[in-house]
This record gives structure tokens, sequence and C-alpha cells, in this order.
């Protein structure tokens, strides 16, 4: 069972270097969301969506963008990086807003 | 603003006594509330969650307490094991229509000493 699927698991990126965090899960739930992680701190929600066709803002969304491909995919980029940004992104889903959330294992992200 | 916070950021105890994880909550009028444990390099899993309107639930070697008098929230661990080594999350979450979200705390790190 592959729940939900990350790539890539690590990235160095260059300050000003954009990149694109790829997530998918195979569960066909309907709801997608993107987290960050700091050190000493709880997860904060960066974007989600709802369901297919729709994107919200969370808790810290500046310096992001994201696209929800289709019911499965679910993207999370970043236009031009900066050192602030390094965390580790955890990407999640549920089969409808509030459900049991199931996370991807992450992707540990470094902005040098 | 809306805050969850954990009481002790790390819990030692010795394999097979119970343990018992704090979280205090700010916002009463969250619908309910999860647990998550989180293994060093792996995502949050989902352990047990509860509604607003309970007390008190129960799983397989876990209870959680909620007292929404004084927003507290607890996880007890029955007969602690190495493997519940993680760090432990609570989170609480609020129906909002387009502002659904989960709100996590910072986490409670639990180290079971053999």
């Amino acid at each position: 069972n592959a729940g939900v699927t990350q790539t890539p698991k690590f990235q160095v990126l260059k300050t000003g270097q954009s990149m694109t965090l790829q997530c998918a899960q195979d569960m066909n739930h309907n709801s997608m969301y993107w987290y960050r992680q700091d050190p000493g701190m709880g997860l904060r929600l960066i974007y989600y969506s709802a369901s297919e066709g729709t994107t919200d803002k969370g808790e810290v969304p500046n310096g992001y963008n994201v696209s929800r491909l289709n019911k499965r995919e679910f993207s999370l980029r970043l236009e031009s990086a900066a050192p602030s940004q390094t965390s580790v992104y955890f990407c999640a889903s549920s089969e409808y807003a509030g459900g049991g959330y199931t996370f991807g294992s992450g992707t540990r992200l470094t902005v040098v | 603003g809306e805050s969850v916070g954990l009481h002790l950021p790390t819990l030692s105890v010795q394999e097979g006594d119970n343990s018992i994880i704090n979280c205090a909550y700010s916002n009463s009028a969250s619908d309910y509330f999860i647990w998550y444990k989180q293994e060093s390099g792996k995502g949050p899993q989902f352990i047990i969650d509860i509604r607003s309107n309970m007390d008190k639930r129960q799983g397989q070697r876990v209870t959680v307490l909620l007292n929404k008098t004084v927003k507290h929230l607890s996880l007890q661990i029955a007969a602690t094991q190495p493997g519940d080594s993680a760090v432990y999350f609570c989170a609480e979450f609020t129906y909002g229509g387009a502002t659904n979200k989960l709100i996590f705390g910072t986490g409670t790190l639990l180290a079971v000493q053999p």
C-alpha cells in the first residue's frame, strides 16, 4: 500500500533557484495538504486543497504556490528559494476535509 | 490566536510503565482532536482522535482524555514499549468551510528506557 508518496526525499537548492515538490496519493482522497516542519515546532500548514479544482492558503503560504493537478496529485512550488525555506515538507491527504490525515514520509529541503 | 501547546517537551519512561502525554489547547470551538506519532525520519502517523462531544476514547493500549473545562487533552499509553519511542503531537481541528484546518502542537518526545 503506497498511501502518500512524495518526491524527492532530499534536495539541496541554492538561494534563488526554483523547484517543485511532488505528492501523489492512491487512496482516492478528496483533500490534500502541504505542511512544513521546522526543528522544535509543530507542523504548519502551507496550502491545502479541499477537493479537486480548489486550493486555499494555510498559515504560512508566502513564497509558495501549489497546483492540484488531478485528484491524485498536489504539487508545491518554490519559485525563488530562500534559506528560510529550509525545512522538512510533508504532504498529507484525507478522504474529506477534517477526516483522518495520511502523511507522506517527507522531503528534506536545504536552501544554501 | 489559536494555539495548541504541550506541557512537557520530553518524557522519559521505563519499559512497561504507563505514559501520559499532555496537551493544552486554546480554541474552545475546536471540533475534534487528534494524536499523531512521528518516528524519526517518517511522517506523522494517526493514533487516535476524539470528538469535542466526548471526554474519553480508548484504542489499543491508548486512551485519550478530553477536558473541555480546562481545555486539556491527554494521551495515555499503557505498558509502554521501546517501539513507542517517538515524538507525539496533538492537533486540533475546526470546521470552517473553506478554512477547515488542522493545527498542530510542538510535540513531545517520548523516550522509553529498557
